[in-house]
């Protein structure tokens, strides 16, 4: 059993075109998260999502729109994309620990999504 | 916003050598967390350090969190081709909880068989 998925797993689309990535977990975990890699395999976070609220919003184009149904789904939705998208993007999942350092913290990855802008 | 340095970028090492990679945070963290991602695959949690000065080992790697919790090491030692891939540090800064880890950026693993 797949724990994190994502769908596609590629995505190659023309510039100015609108795109979503889905993300399900079966984990049980209550909050999800959106990363971004690049080409030197920097690994950003975009967003973190907690029971379906928006918790970490870095500094990403309003293009970009989480949307998270349910616990178990947070999906990226992409408005009029640009070569600069292009890039790896992976959806994670995890327990909350409310600030507990000791707490099961772990991040659990999914395969990923290469999005390539033409 | 908090950053993680991670040093080295890129390690080139002969089979069975030994391979350290560092990270360092100028504030302190809460608890900082180790992941391997395989060339073409996701990253994969290997270990979580929360105590000051913590040393962890899982079988060839000892991880190390330093006694200011400012910064930790990952050694591996003798390395395998199994070894290749990029190793990153994730720290999580007081006050933050869980749902923000700074990752650093990396460094990247060759092993020469």
């Amino acid at each position: 059993d797949t724990a994190v998925s994502q769908t596609p797993k590629y995505l190659v689309t023309q510039m100015g075109n609108d795109k979503s990535i889905k993300c399900e977990q079966n984990l049980g975990h209550d909050t999800m998260y959106w990363y971004k890699q690049d080409s030197k395999k920097f690994l950003k976070i975009m967003f973190s999502y907690n029971n379906k609220e928006l918790i970490i919003n870095e500094t990403v184009p309003n293009r970009f729109s989480p949307k998270s149904p349910d616990k178990a789904h947070l999906n990226l939705h992409i408005n009029s994309l640009e070569l600069g998208d292009s890039a790896v993007y992976f959806c994670a999942s995890s327990h909350w620990s409310s600030g507990n350092p000791f707490g099961d913290n772990e991040q659990f990855f999914g395969p990923g999504t290469r999005l390539t802008v033409l | 916003g908090q950053q993680v340095m991670q040093i080295p970028q890129y390690q080139h090492v002969q089979e069975g050598e030994d391979f350290t990679t560092y990270c360092n945070s100028s504030t302190t963290l809460s608890n900082i967390q180790w992941y391997k991602q395989r060339p073409g695959g996701h990253p994969v949690f290997l270990i979580q350090l929360v105590k000051s000065g913590e040393v962890k080992k899982q079988k060839r790697l000892t991880f190390q969190f330093g006694e200011a919790k400012k910064n930790s090491s990952l050694h591996i030692t003798a390395t395998q081709t199994t070894d290749v891939g990029t190793y990153f540090c994730a720290g999580s800064h007081s006050g933050a909880g869980s749902y923000q880890l700074t990752f650093g950026k990396g460094t990247k693993l060759s092993v020469i068989p």
